[in-house]
């Protein structure tokens, strides 16, 4: 099994449409977890943080199971400029932080 | 808002030459990384360094690669003898001490092999 899996997609959807990226990881240890977005040829950039209550920042809904070892990223009102591929990133416990990142899930909103 | 910086953007070598791409990661923060991702691929780490040595690496980081942070600014990755294969988008990163905060990304340094 993979260390973080993500569905590659890609996921072309139109503006205005609610869309949801699902990541599971295969270490139950992991102690933090992230989604980034990543503009083609640029660096990932920090999205959101994932808590275990699960959260929300606008348009972008994150959630957390860790019974099941699951991560999620809801989307509302697809926007244009969020046509972009969608990491999960989960990070091992320790100070160290080893950082690892799924394959990412390309989404194309279109108009 | 402070931001991790990196240079060349990009830089192109013959294949056999050594290469040093750096980064000043944002001046607060005590751990740094290396990741690298070949084009269409996923982002894949390299190295962390804290306190002045490496913390942790991957099978990839093996011994043509070494890391440095010569002074309280900068930090370097060099490449001894690069290969076709080094091509790549190498990025840099940074996150203070703090538990559970994310890591902050440099805008990377494209890496052409010729």
């Amino acid at each position: 099994r993979k260390e973080v899996e993500q569905d590659p997609g890609p996921f072309n959807v139109p503006e205005g449409a609610t869309v949801a990226f699902n990541c599971t990881y295969s270490n139950s240890a992991s102690q933090s977890f992230f989604w980034y977005r990543q503009d083609c040829r640029k660096e990932p950039k920090l999205l959101m943080s994932v808590y275990s209550s699960g959260n929300e920042d606008g348009r972008f809904t994150a959630q957390l199971n860790r019974a099941s070892q699951y991560i999620s990223l809801l989307i509302r009102d697809s926007k244009l400029s969020d046509s972009a591929t969608y990491l999960c990133v989960v990070t091992s416990s320790g100070g160290y932080q080893k950082v690892t990142f799924g394959t990412g899930t390309k989404l194309q909103v279109i108009p | 808002e402070p931001e991790v910086t990196q240079t060349p953007s990009h830089q192109v070598t013959q294949m056999g030459q050594e290469v040093i791409l750096r980064c000043v990661p944002i001046s607060n923060h005590l751990y740094f990384y290396w990741y690298r991702q070949i084009l269409g691929q996923k982002v894949e780490f390299l190295v962390s360094f804290y306190n002045n040595e490496i913390s942790e690496k991957s099978e990839i980081f093996d011994d043509q690669f070494s890391v440095e942070r010569p002074d309280g600014s900068n930090f370097t990755l060099k490449i001894r003898s690069t290969k076709l294969e080094d091509s790549a988008m190498y990025f840099c990163a940074s996150r203070d001490d703090r538990g559970g905060q994310p890591q902050h990304f440099g805008d990377g340094t494209r890496l052409s092999i010729l």
